[in-house]
């Protein structure tokens, strides 16, 4: 059974710092990824979904990797804004069913 | 874009009552919906995965007697958590697999999700 891991578990950082949420997952054979963002009590945003075919995918000021030989995804959080404060997860799709990361808990400190 | 809602968005019940939560996809046709549950702190996990127009398909664990789902049209499925207890306070989220001229997309919508306090 597919299983995804998210480290860290969660990241503190200062107002404009660039960073990095790692994804890994333990079958290659996906069919995509995909990030989301859950604030708290709240359902889930999607941000990018990543096809199997694909490498990265870019929205704003987010980018998102995979390389499925590896088994990772990474997103890179640019500029990074107290409102991008939430909870990031990454689910990997194999058919229609996605398994979820455990999440990475994002502070961004003003 | 599609949207998915949830009704309710916050449910208290005493424990031994039946809570039936409501997942509908308001603007697309979805052939397939899928039940999740979160407890705090933790990530969302499959429960089921409702196909339109027969039983559901549930993950391992999970006690189909208890959380009865129903997907009788394309825009709706109803989760049903019987005899609720305690410890089945959580919160459920839904997702729809849209379906656009008979081709099911990629992409999964989720709804708000609802969160149940079983007292």
């Amino acid at each position: 059974k597919q299983e995804v891991t998210q480290i860290p578990a969660a990241l503190s950082v200062p107002e404009g710092e660039n960073l990095v949420l790692n994804c890994s997952f333990t079958d290659s054979a996906i069919y995509n990824l995909q990030w989301f963002r859950q604030d708290p009590g709240k359902g889930l945003t999607s941000l990018l979904l990543i096809q199997s075919s694909q490498r990265e995918q870019t929205s704003g000021r987010l980018n998102a990797s995979l390389d499925k030989s590896s088994g990772r995804s990474t997103l890179y959080i640019a500029a990074s804004q107290p409102g991008d404060s939430a909870t990031y997860l990454c689910a990997v799709g194999e058919g229609n069913q996605f398994y979820f990361g455990t999440g990475t808990s994002l502070t961004v400190i003003p | 874009g599609a949207v998915v809602s949830q009704h309710p968005s916050w449910v208290i019940c005493k424990s031994g009552t039946s809570v039936k939560i409501e997942c509908r996809s308001l603007d697309f046709q979805a052939t397939t919906m899928f039940w999740y549950r979160q407890f705090p702190k933790q990530s969302l996990m499959l429960m089921a995965t409702s196909n339109e127009g027969s039983k559901a398909t549930y993950e391992q664990g999970v006690e189909k007697d208890k959380f009865l789902i129903n997907h009788a049209s394309l825009t709706l499925s109803t989760l049903t958590v019987t005899s609720a207890h305690p410890e089945d306070s959580s919160f459920y989220i839904c997702s729809a697999s849209a379906t656009y001229s008979g081709r099911i997309t990629d992409t999964q919508y989720f709804g708000p999700g609802t969160r149940l306090t079983v007292l």
